[in-house]
């Protein structure tokens, strides 16, 4: 079946570092691709999202990039913070669903 | 702003036994999807509703049947529980089955014994 997927599943970083988190996915027929931050024991929190016909997209401190051709999605973290700590998902929403990828855990060392 | 609320945070029940999850969508949200998420996994979807009518089923077992009423508040019911039932159940909502908006709630964390 179709499915997204991560490279990284863990990423350990300094603060003050940018981190990125890369993922791919194989449903070419998708058309919204969002990221996921998840905290210990909570829901999966929005980050950014981005739409199929674009290649990148800015938000604060964070950075999407989607390349169609080799099918790959990355979240890029400017000055990545100890509260960034967690576990991102990317999901790829199609019809009425999101279908995610495994998550990769980010470890952010003061 | 208002979320969307999850009932009860926390389950536990023994194999074989009932229960049921409740979901309360954002005010004006007419779409409910629920989620279940195993420990180190990533969100499974299971089934949504749309207009309280079903609009869309995943890998949601027969075991399992869920709803949504006149008020837009869903129900998971889950029946003949197996020690694998046990991991967190997400609910979220999104007006009009799009992905802008799309919401999640803090889940209810179900353990089987």
């Amino acid at each position: 079946g179709e499915s997204v997927g991560l490279h990284l599943p863990t990423l350990s970083v300094q603060e003050g570092d940018n981190s990125i988190i890369n993922c791919a996915y194989s449903n070419s027929a998708s058309d919204y691709f969002i990221w996921y931050k998840q905290e210990s024991g909570k829901g999966p929190q929005f980050i950014i999202d981005i739409r199929s016909n674009m290649d990148k997209r800015q938000g604060q401190r964070v950075t999407v990039l989607l390349n169609k051709t080799v099918k790959h999605l990355s979240l890029q973290i400017a000055a990545t913070q100890p509260g960034d700590s967690a576990v991102y998902f990317c999901a790829d929403f199609s019809g009425s669903r999101l279908t995610f990828g495994e998550g990769t855990q980010l470890t952010v060392n003061p | 702003a208002a979320g969307v609320i999850q009932s009860p945070r926390h389950l536990i029940k023994e194999k074989r036994e009932t229960a049921t999850l409740k979901c309360y969508p954002i005010p004006r949200h007419d779409t409910v999807y629920w989620y279940q998420q195993g420990p180190g996994q990533d969100p499974q979807f299971l089934i949504s509703f749309y207009e309280k009518m079903q609009s869309d089923k995943g890998s949601i077992p027969d075991r399992f049947s869920a709803q949504q009423f006149s008020d837009y508040h869903s129900e998971l019911n889950m029946s003949s529980l197996e020690l694998g039932d046990s991991a967190l159940y997400f609910c979220a909502s999104s007006p009009s089955q799009g992905a802008r908006g799309y919401t999640f709630g803090s889940g209810t964390r179900l353990t089987v014994v």
